[in-house]
């Protein structure tokens, strides 16, 4: 089945420590995006990415870094300098065409990360 | 700036009944598109409907109709005859791809209660 997946499902993070979500796509979908959900709240984008190889900041990306080695994949790692990490964290993936009312994004499942 | 404002943050129902979810948006694009989607206890965002800013028509899709109008700038969301299991949280949502805005801003959510 063509979708998105997110792993782990829950996660837990120690103090000082990074982590780092999972995110895989076989849509083949070019563009990917990390948003971040509080509770209560909408969704706030951390970080996307057009292409392999390049992305972009979003609103939220202090304390946030990722990488865009291979199409499919479009890793999040929650770094220590995030000092209120506790979220939950929703993937996404959409194509890109030059006909840009055709770009719907489609989402996974979520990451839910605690602190410990 | 772009801003997308959902000012029901709860509405409870009865099964059966109507219920109007409202939607209201910013931006200074004069082509935009904006979304509507489904977050279930499980959390995954499930996509409901696209709209582009160029077609005013209104769709009806089932039980789910949508009211577009860009002189109020709102994009309002109907479900007659509520089931419980439209239980959930609804989010509007925006983008303005042609200006570089790719991702969406979200609102801030309506959660849906129907009771039996």
């Amino acid at each position: 089945d063509g979708g998105i997946t997110q792993s782990p499902k829950y996660l837990f993070r120690k103090e000082g420590q990074n982590v780092t979500l999972s995110c895989e796509q076989n849509l083949n979908h070019d563009a990917m995006y990390w948003y971040r959900q509080d509770p209560g709240q909408g969704l706030r984008l951390i970080y996307y990415s057009q292409i392999v190889n390049d992305f972009q900041k979003g609103d939220i990306a202090e304390g946030y870094s990722v990488s865009r080695e291979k199409k499919e994949s479009f890793p999040l790692t929650v770094t220590s300098a995030q000092k209120n990490p506790t979220a939950f964290y929703l993937c996404a993936s959409s194509p890109t065409s030059r006909e840009a009312f055709l770009e719907t994004q489609y989402f996974g499942p979520g990451t839910r990360l605690l602190v410990l | 700036a772009q801003k997308v404002t959902q000012a029901q943050t709860e509405i409870s129902v009865v099964e059966k009944e109507d219920v109007t979810l409202d939607c209201v948006y910013e931006t200074r694009d004069t082509t935009y598109y904006l979304f509507w989607y489904k977050q279930p206890p499980s959390g995954e965002l499930v996509f409901l409907i696209r709209r582009n800013s160029f077609d005013e028509q209104n769709e009806i899709s089932g039980r789910y109709s949508w009211n577009f109008q860009k002189s109020t700038s709102s994009f309002n969301f109907t479900i007659t005859a509520s089931q419980v299991v439209d239980s959930a949280v609804y989010f509007c949502a925006l983008s303005s791809p042609d200006t570089g805005r790719r991702a969406l801003t979200f609102g801030s959510g309506t959660r849906l209660q129907v009771q039996p």
